[in-house]
């Protein structure tokens, strides 16, 4: 039972574009969302979060929006950046330091 | 600040082997996780410690795996015997309490 969904694996960008990353899920317990980038051969590193009393979530580059009423959080990077080519987990959990599912990972390339 | 360390980086075993994992977690985390990320697919959790008691190994195949974390810091996750399906990378991460986890670079397991 997958509660966590990422349906889209790939995605390409033009540098200096906005990127879009979608999540979906289906617990309405979960609590507390997150974003990991991971490059390959290393883990993941935490990008930015947002807990479920808040739909909006801003840090530099990197904007997360929530929509509690259709179980959907997006990712959004502006401007996008060859440094940002990676894949991208979605994660939920039903507390801030509780275990997290992740989602599948979208892998997103930055087209220079 | 020094990351969370793992050894070994790779590890190629055969089937009924048996294998272990260690893990440093970041000075001062309380909380330790292993997980298990098969190719194309997000991390699966398998064991949280906070500090050196276990808070949840749900998802512990425990007639084969095995983890420990002696005196809240150090843990050691092992697999005997090892099977085909147990070919994955095995994060470990760490966090303080009600903070975001920061994951090792993983150990890459192939079972052959």
């Amino acid at each position: 039972d997958q509660q966590v969904k990422q349906n889209s694996p790939s995605l390409s960008v033009q540098e200096g574009r906005i990127s879009i990353l979608n999540c979906d899920y289906t617990n309405s317990m979960f609590d507390y969302f997150l974003w990991y980038k991971k490059y390959p051969a290393e883990g993941p590193t935490f990008l930015i979060s947002i807990s479920s009393i808040k739909d909006k979530n801003e840090d530099g580059r990197f904007t997360v929006f929530l929509n509690k009423s259709a179980k959907h959080l997006s990712l959004h990077i502006v401007p996008s950046q060859p440094g940002d080519s990676a894949v991208y987990f979605c994660a939920a959990s039903f507390e801030r330091n509780e275990k997290l599912t992740f989602g599948t990972g979208t892998r997103l390339t930055i087209i220079p | 600040e020094a990351g969370v360390a793992q050894s070994p980086r790779y590890k190629i075993i055969e089937k009924r082997q048996s294998v272990a994992f260690w893990c440093n977690p970041i000075s001062g985390h309380a909380t330790l996780y292993w997980y298990q990320q098969i190719l194309g697919q997000g991390p699966k959790l398998l064991i949280q410690f906070q500090n050196n008691g276990v808070v949840d190994d749900s998802q512990l195949p425990k007639d084969r795996f095995s983890a420990e974390r002696l005196k809240g810091v150090d843990s050691t996750l092992k697999i005997q015997p090892a099977k085909l399906e147990d070919s994955a990378v095995y994060l470990c991460a760490s966090s303080l309490l009600r903070e975001e986890a920061f994951f090792g670079q993983g150990t890459r397991l192939t079972v052959v």
